[in-house]
């Protein structure tokens, strides 16, 4: 069974572009979280899809979205990047069978100059 | 606001000595609680995850307990191998139906020594 699928792995990007990052979750789960790691502020908590919806949302600017499709996998979005966008972008799903339990996808690693 | 704190941040034992890494959270009101694995640069590989009404959750050489009275869970990790050496983090849900995301602790750097 193939697990979170994250793409692209690594991306360079320079301030005040944006970047689309994609998840695909294991087959069957219908809920992909989204969270940002960097080493001062570890794992933050983007936002959430179930079947389409946004679940939850953190507390990060309007720069940041995100969507999910009827496939369930998930873009995020980030515009007009500033250099602490810097991170590691980690996808995350869970099936309804086991809601409380998370599977994460390797990340996508964006660098902003 | 749920705040989840790992001591010690960082730890460094000979290979095959048992230890425990520590997981404190401010909000006893848990729907569960996740430990995980990182390894640099990669993401993070579930290892035990431990509902509300459990007190342990065991795998192999690992041995999660949780005392939500107290606010702490404890990952026993037995016979500690070079290749143990990862990032653990901890992770509290919150009560609130269990569609809430995450809360994670800065994680406790493991380091295993041959």
């Amino acid at each position: 069974k193939a697990g979170v699928t994250q793409t692209p792995r690594y991306l360079i990007k320079t301030r005040g572009q944006q970047v689309t990052l994609s998840c695909s979750p294991i087959s069957g789960h219908r809920s992909v979280s989204w969270y940002q790691q960097t080493p001062g502020q570890g794992l933050q908590f983007l936002f959430e899809y179930f079947s389409e919806t946004q679940r939850n949302k953190g507390n990060f600017p309007g720069r940041f979205s995100g969507r999910q499709f009827s496939n369930s996998r998930s873009e995020m979005n980030v515009s007009t990047l500033e250099l602490g966008d810097s991170a590691l972008y980690l996808c995350a799903s869970s099936s309804l069978r086991a809601p409380g339990e998370l599977f994460f996808g390797e990340g996508s690693r964006l660098t902003v100059l | 606001k749920q705040e989840v704190t790992q001591i010690p941040a960082a730890l460094s034992v000979p290979e095959g000595e048992n230890l425990v890494l520590n997981c404190s959270f401010t909000d006893s009101a848990i729907y569960n609680l996740q430990w995980f694995r990182q390894d640099p640069g990669k993401g993070l590989t579930s290892l035990l995850l431990i509902q509300s009404s459990q007190r342990e959750q065991t795998s192999g050489r690992l041995n999660a307990s949780l005392d939500k009275s107290s606010g702490r869970s404890t990952l026993y990790i037995a016979a500690s191998q070079p290749g143990d050496s990862a990032t653990y983090l901890c992770a509290v849900r919150i009560l609130e139906g269990g569609n809430t995301p995450l809360v994670f602790g800065k994680g406790t750097r493991l380091s295993v020594i041959a």
